[in-house]
């Protein structure tokens, strides 16, 4: 099984241009969400998914869309990239969102580089 | 607001040593916690814990939850170069909508020397 697959892997963007990250999964999962590292900061959520057609906002979604039409794909827009997007982006799934259970599979991130 | 807060956030040891990872929780309606193991790409799973004083245990690597103090330790034992990773804790919380829930601590960079 592939997993989860992002691309690209490397990216970079001049201030004011729109880029999109692309996320697939073939799990089969429900659960989809879009994460970004940063030194010192940890994971932080910016996006996520229960399932097809639902997205709701995470801890710093600013700057950013996302959109689930299928269960597979879970794509993340920059409208307009700022140099204070410049991280790592991780896509993660999961088969669903139950606490109790379910551990998050990762992609393996997108490096992002705003100028 | 929730927190997760890890401890050493660098440690060099030499191979052969045992170290411990720390991870301190505050989240509300916890339910779970969560080690990953991260080196240069994504972070791969390790244990999740749900219950205090279980611990779980694969190969060199163990982990036990403490609900009442609200911490988890990750033991590593005999280290060896490829156990050179960032080591990520994560409290998952239930919101009851359906959200993720899952606050990460900022890691561990554990460095094994030969």
């Amino acid at each position: 099984n592939a997993g989860v697959t992002q691309t690209p892997k490397f990216q970079v963007l001049k201030t004011g241009q729109s880029m999109t990250l692309q996320c697939a999964q073939d799990m089969n999962h429900e659960y989809m969400s879009w994460y970004r590292q940063d030194p010192g900061m940890g994971l932080r959520l910016i996006h996520y998914s229960v399932g097809a057609g639902i997205t709701d906002q995470g801890e710093v979604p600013n700057g950013y869309n996302v959109s689930r039409s299928t269960t597979e794909d879970f794509p993340l827009r920059l409208l307009s990239a700022a140099p204070s997007q410049t991280s790592v982006y991780f896509c993660a799934s999961s088969y669903d969102s139950s606490p109790l259970t379910r551990e998050l599979f990762f992609g393996e991130g997108s490096r992002l580089t705003v100028l | 607001e929730d927190k997760v807060v890890q401890s050493p956030l660098s440690l060099v040891v030499h191979e052969g040593d045992t170290v411990t990872l720390n991870c301190s929780y505050e989240v509300t309606n916890f339910r779970s916690l969560l080690w990953y193991k991260q080196e240069k790409k994504a972070p791969t799973f390790l244990f999740m814990l749900t219950s205090s004083g279980i611990e779980k245990k694969s190969g060199r690597l163990s982990s036990i939850l403490d609900k009442k103090e609200l911490f988890s330790i990750l033991n590593i034992t005999a280290t060896q170069t490829g156990d050179s990773a960032v080591y990520l804790c994560a409290a998952r919380s239930w919101s009851g909508g359906g959200a993720d829930g899952l606050t990460f601590g900022k890691g561990t960079h554990l460095i094994i020397q030969p």
